[in-house]
């Protein structure tokens, strides 16, 4: 079975502060993918980086950076400077390879403060 | 511009009457999800359709139930809604690779209220 932890609900900060999320899974699967997904206010699930597991380099893309740790099953996500805009609930996910379930954490709802 | 459109964004339905969501798709995927997430919770798989191939989940219950008359729609019907079920219902669409590296791509949900 697969399962995705966020253990962080909440998360305030002032705008321009560099926030981190953090992503804690389990699978049994070899290969698979780790997804994040952005919520905001509107409801829909806007696709944010994805990352596969044999691919352990981490990236930055724009304001946005993440660390993928497979010796600690972590898949942390980094906002850097933040902005009132990203004010959302952040969702970590996972798939296995030619699955089709992905499997979300419950969430980190960031709010930036003006 | 929106590729995945649910209809309506806001349903309202009484303790037992049957509802349905509805959800079109432009981008020609073979994939389609059906979502439940319930307030400040993680979206929850229901079923999929894989082209006309209904998957359901083990523990999807029985009062829930899909349809997917053509590549572009596809249907979320509820028989008998009970006050557990008020939720946002997001409809998902993926192209369906084998590989399973796809990213989702989710409409803006139907936020259902049970009276």
């Amino acid at each position: 079975a697969q399962k995705v932890t966020q253990a962080q609900t909440e998360i305030s900060v002032v705008e321009k502060e560099d926030v981190t999320l953090d992503c804690v899974y389990e699978t049994r699967d070899t290969t698979y993918y780790l997804f994040w997904y952005k919520q905001p206010p509107s409801g829909e699930l806007v696709f944010l980086i994805r990352r596969n597991s044999f691919d352990e380099q981490n990236e930055i893309s724009g304001r946005y950076s993440w660390n993928f740790q497979k010796s600690t099953s972590s898949f942390n996500f980094t906002i850097t400077a933040s902005q009132v805009v990203d004010s959302a609930v952040y969702f970590c996910a996972l798939i296995k390879a030619a699955g089709n379930k992905l499997t979300f954490g419950g969430g980190t709802r960031v709010l930036v403060k003006p | 511009d929106a590729m995945v459109i649910q209809n309506p964004r806001y349903q309202v339905t009484q303790f037992g009457k049957p509802v349905t969501l509805s959800c079109s798709q432009t981008l020609n995927h073979n994939v389609m999800y059906w979502y439940q997430q319930k307030s400040s919770q993680a979206p929850k798989l229901l079923f999929h359709y894989y082209d006309k191939d209904f998957n359901n989940e083990a523990d999807t219950p029985d009062n829930f139930q899909s349809r997917r008359p053509n590549t572009s729609f596809c249907f979320l019907d509820i028989r008998s809604p009970g006050l557990g079920d008020a939720a946002m219902y997001l409809c998902a669409t993926s192209r369906g690779r084998t590989n399973g590296d796809e990213k989702l791509f989710f409409g803006s949900g139907t936020q259902l209220s049970v009276l």
